[in-house]
């Protein structure tokens, strides 16, 4: 069974770069066959996707962020990441990291990671 | 504002049965049949418990069922228990390929 776990600093400054790392163990992302997404959902609200990356690199992302949001694999840590620049608070959320596709037929969540919470602030 | 129109909450008693609508467009939930359900407790990560409208993974209780009708998705939960109060969210696949979340509905037992 894949396990998930996000890793990266909790608190970010407004105006400077989120970054997440997702390391991924019991599978490997070389040979998967699906997808691999960032989810985050702010206090008490609902949750939004990000995008997803596949183990080529090729990447799909949520048009309104897209101009902001950079998601990159490395298969030799077996890693993959999260950028998102010029954050605000309305970026302060939980994010997880997620399968994207390993048991449906398109790239829906699976499995997620727990989660890491990011707050933005000065 | 979610893509997908959930009810914000549903309540029940324990032992009967209580169903959480989805509500989407021909663009998503009408279009595909990829539609996944999560329950979330609080403070925990979203659990999957439905994909591709009516599967099950293993390991999650058949008391949880998907179906679909038109635009909108529908999870049921019979039996409810009371570790089935929690957060639930619907999920639908759409083109370009993207994924887009209902807001929620918070499941009282009461």
């Amino acid at each position: 069974q894949v396990q998930l776990q996000e890793s990266g600093p909790g608190l970010v400054r407004p105006s400077e770069t989120l970054s997440l790392t997702c390391t991924v163990s019991g599978g490997s992302i070389t040979t998967s066959r699906h997808y691999w997404g960032w989810i985050r959902q702010p206090p008490g609200k609902g949750l939004e996707w990000l995008g997803n990356v596949y183990a080529s690199g090729s990447t799909y992302l949520n048009p309104s962020l897209r101009s902001r949001v950079t998601i990159s694999v490395d298969r030799s840590k077996n890693h993959f990441s999260l950028k998102l620049d010029s954050v605000t608070a309305a970026d302060t959320a939980i994010y997880y990291c997620a399968t994207m596709g390993s048991l449906a037929r398109r790239p829906t969540p699976d499995s997620w990671g727990l989660g890491t919470l990011v707050t933005v602030t000065s | 504002q979610p893509a997908l129109t959930q009810p914000p909450s549903v309540s029940g008693s324990p032992g009967q049965s209580i169903t959480i609508s989805c509500t989407g467009t021909s663009n998503d939930v009408g279009g595909y049949d990829f539609v996944s359900w999560f329950q979330q407790h609080p403070g925990k990560a979203p659990k999957l418990l439905i994909y591709d409208v009516t599967d099950r993974p293993s390991g999650v209780s058949d008391r949880f069922s998907g179906s679909k009708s038109g635009n909108t998705a529908s999870l049921t939960i019979s039996g409810l228990q009371a570790d089935d109060e929690a957060v639930y969210h619907c999920c639908s696949y759409t083109n370009y390929p993207t994924v887009i979340f209902g807001g929620g509905t918070r499941v009282t037992v009461l």
